[in-house]
């Protein structure tokens, strides 16, 4: 069974500290990584798309990684608008469903 | 260009009542889904369709029905709503073919609760 686990739960950052989230991933076949921002009351937004170990992209304060076993966030100099709960999922290659496997989320708060 | 739409944002129903969750999408997507999301719990498939006419179930489809008669649309239907169905439910849809480069849409979501 595929399983997403995200850590941490929470981080309470300062404005300007860089720090890094994690998702780790144990699947039969990554199809693609996917990160995406969830602030309250709406529906997740597509951050990134990786596919394969090594891969790195960049948005903003945002940069995403994946390993074989792993994918990091890492935000740069956040800033308070950068509070939110971030989500990584998979998809794979087992079925033909396009489903994608969620962990539980990050809740990020940037503080002033 | 509006993305996807989901209509009601928030809905209350008595146990047993049935309602329709709408979405709508505006882009071509081929692929469209519906999640649900619960506290302490990741977001979780319950049905998808990769084309007008094709549907088939996710994770957790028990007590929902679908349908998809054009490519814009995909309701989502409680038969007899429980309140193990009190949940946020969004609708997501992707291009087909792309490798999710573009990631999935997701709506605004229709918060439910069921009494």
């Amino acid at each position: 069974e595929d399983q997403v686990t995200q850590s941490p739960e929470a981080l309470r950052l300062q404005e300007g500290e860089s720090s890094s989230l994690n998702c780790s991933y144990t699947v039969s076949g990554l199809r693609g990584l996917f990160w995406y921002r969830q602030d309250p009351g709406k529906g997740p937004e597509f951050l990134f798309t990786l596919y394969s170990a090594g891969e790195e992209k960049e948005k903003e304060r945002l940069k995403a990684t994946l390993t074989k076993k792993e994918s990091f966030l890492h935000i740069t100099a956040p800033k308070p608008e950068d509070s939110a709960t971030y989500l990584c999922a998979v998809q794979t290659s087992g079925g033909s469903n396009y489903k994608l496997t969620f962990g539980k989320g990050t809740l990020l708060t940037v503080n002033p | 260009n509006a993305g996807v739409t989901q209509t009601p944002k928030f809905q209350v129903l008595k146990t047993g009542q049935s309602m329709t969750l709408q979405c709508a999408q505006d882009m071509n997507h081929e692929y469209m889904s519906w999640y649900r999301q619960d506290p302490g719990m990741g977001l979780r498939l319950i049905h998808y369709s990769v084309g007008a006419g094709i549907t088939d179930q996710g994770e957790v489809p028990n007590g929902y029905n679908v349908s998809r008669s054009t490519t814009e649309d995909f309701p989502l239907r409680l038969l007899s709503a429980a309140p193990s169905q009190t949940s946020v439910y969004f609708c997501a849809s992707r291009l087909l073919g792309q490798g999710g480069r573009y990631g999935y849409t997701f709506g605004s979501g229709t918060r439910l609760t069921v009494v």
